[in-house]
């Protein structure tokens, strides 16, 4: 079984510019999440998708960050306009279940690293 | 509120036991969590509990639940070097699963 995708993996962008990331779950999995995680720190959650729609976006700063899952499958997070504190890295989790607590459990992809100058 | 901590550094030599400890501070957790992290790597899961469980051991990792002291730890036995990575303890006390994770433990295993 694949695991979940994500695309690029590295990104390097001056401040101010737009930037857009890319996340393919496991195949079937209802439920996709974005993580923010800055270095040092714990992954902070951005946004929770439940096939195509939004289940919780409270932690989305949504002056400069949008995401979108089309057809309930891939997805997008963008920023737009990048600051410096942006730079960290982006993970893309998916889960196959509406996300029950507990026993659904969260597939990570690798991530992508983004360097805000 | 939500607030999970961990100690930032632990490290054991090749063969002891290792133990990480965690503390959160929201009584309403139902699920905690233990995430293994390697260089370059997305999260792992490794094991949950439940809060109405005080222990759960699975092949070498044993997790311990404090409800009283909302204290949570993960004991690796025989450690190797290959559990060299960081930790991560996170809870669940929202509906949707979504997770709650702490700072990290990062494990150095010496030969």
């Amino acid at each position: 079984e694949a695991g979940v995708a994500q695309s690029p993996r590295y990104k390097i962008i001056e401040k101010r510019q737009s930037v857009a990331f890319w996340c393919n779950p496991i195949s079937g999995h209802a439920t996709l999440y974005w993580y923010q995680q800055i270095l040092g720190q714990g992954p902070k959650l951005l946004i929770q998708f439940q096939n195509n729609g939004v289940v919780d976006d409270s932690q989305l700063p949504k002056d400069r960050f949008s995401a979108e899952r089309l057809k309930g499958v891939d997805s997008t997070l963008k920023i737009q306009p990048a600051k410096l504190e942006d730079s960290a890295v982006y993970l893309c989790a998916s889960s196959p279940n509406a996300g029950q607590r507990g026993t659904d459990t969260q597939y990570f992809g690798p991530g992508t690293r983004l360097t805000v100058l | 509120g939500e607030d999970v901590e961990q100690s930032l550094f632990l490290s054991v030599r090749e063969g002891d036991s290792s133990v990480i400890n965690c503390t959160y501070t929201d009584s309403s957790s139902t699920y905690l969590y233990w995430y293994k992290q390697e260089p370059g790597a997305g999260l792992q899961l490794l094991t949950y509990i439940f809060s109405n469980m005080d222990m759960k051991q699975d092949q070498r990792l044993t997790v311990l639940l404090n409800k009283k002291d909302k204290h949570l730890s993960l004991r690796i036995a025989d450690t190797q070097t290959g559990d060299s990575a960081i930790y991560f303890c996170a809870e669940s006390i929202r509906a949707g699963n979504m997770l709650t994770f702490g700072g990290g433990t990062r494990l150095m295993v010496k030969p």
